[in-house]
């Protein structure tokens, strides 16, 4: 079955850098989420959108903003990349039950 | 607000035990979602479950089980006859149930360790 594809699987950026990250949600799923995780943390949950408009936003800094496009897929932007910006991206997808989960994008910056 | 708590931050067991992860949630929702998902070392997560506030059977999918008790505001995971492979950190989440589109609200991760 296909799962959510996110690309790159690996990122490093210098500080101050701009990086985009790309999630490919499972067909027929109409809520994207982005989530960070950092070392030794539980997920925490950045924006969301449904049906390609911006469904929910929680603690996403101001420096990153994400979109939905027509094909469903979502991209999250981060400019000005600071160190603390390390961590895991995942992106899910869902249809009305559970969100399944990408491999994650893993963003270091140096 | 919502919250979910794992106490146990770590468990460290020999392979066929059984072990139970706990999982506390604090809400004043009357609809919502309950998961569990595992993240392997390799980083992934991956879903395990879930369960809706007015389903309180519990479940049971080979040697994983689950039992979820409003009364207690618990829903605990249990593995039988832990093997190695189920080294991993497990994560409880809560979901609210007013819509389909709910972020989750993790714990703070349960990690197992399951030694030879």
């Amino acid at each position: 079955a296909a799962g959510v594809i996110q690309s790159p699987r690996h990122l490093i950026k210098e500080k101050r850098e701009t990086a985009t990250l790309k999630c490919y949600p499972i067909p027929r799923h109409d809520t994207v989420y982005w989530y960070q995780q950092g070392p030794g943390q539980d997920p925490q949950f950045l924006i969301s959108f449904y049906e390609k408009m911006q469904s929910d936003k929680g603690s996403i800094p101001d420096r990153f903003s994400a979109q939905q496009f027509s094909d469903y897929h979502s991209e999250l932007n981060m400019s000005s990349l600071e160190l603390g910006d390390s961590a895991l991206y995942f992106c899910a997808s869902s249809h009305n039950t559970e969100a399944f989960f990408g491999q994650g994008t893993r963003l270091t910056v140096v | 607000a919502q919250k979910v708590t794992q106490a146990q931050t770590e468990i460290s067991v020999v392979e066929k035990e059984d072990v139970t992860l706990d999982c506390v949630y604090e809400t004043r929702d009357t609809t919502y979602y309950l998961f569990w998902y595992k993240q392997p070392p390799s980083g992934e997560l991956v879903f395990l479950i879930r369960r809706n506030s007015f389903d309180e059977q519990n479940e049971i999918s080979g040697r994983y089980s689950w039992n979820f008790q409003k009364s207690t505001s618990s829903f605990n995971f249990t593995i039988t006859a832990s093997q190695v492979v189920d080294s991993a950190v497990y994560f409880c989440a809560y979901r609210q149930g007013s819509s389909n589109t709910g972020k989750l609200i993790f714990g703070q991760g349960t990690t197992l360790q399951v030694k030879p």
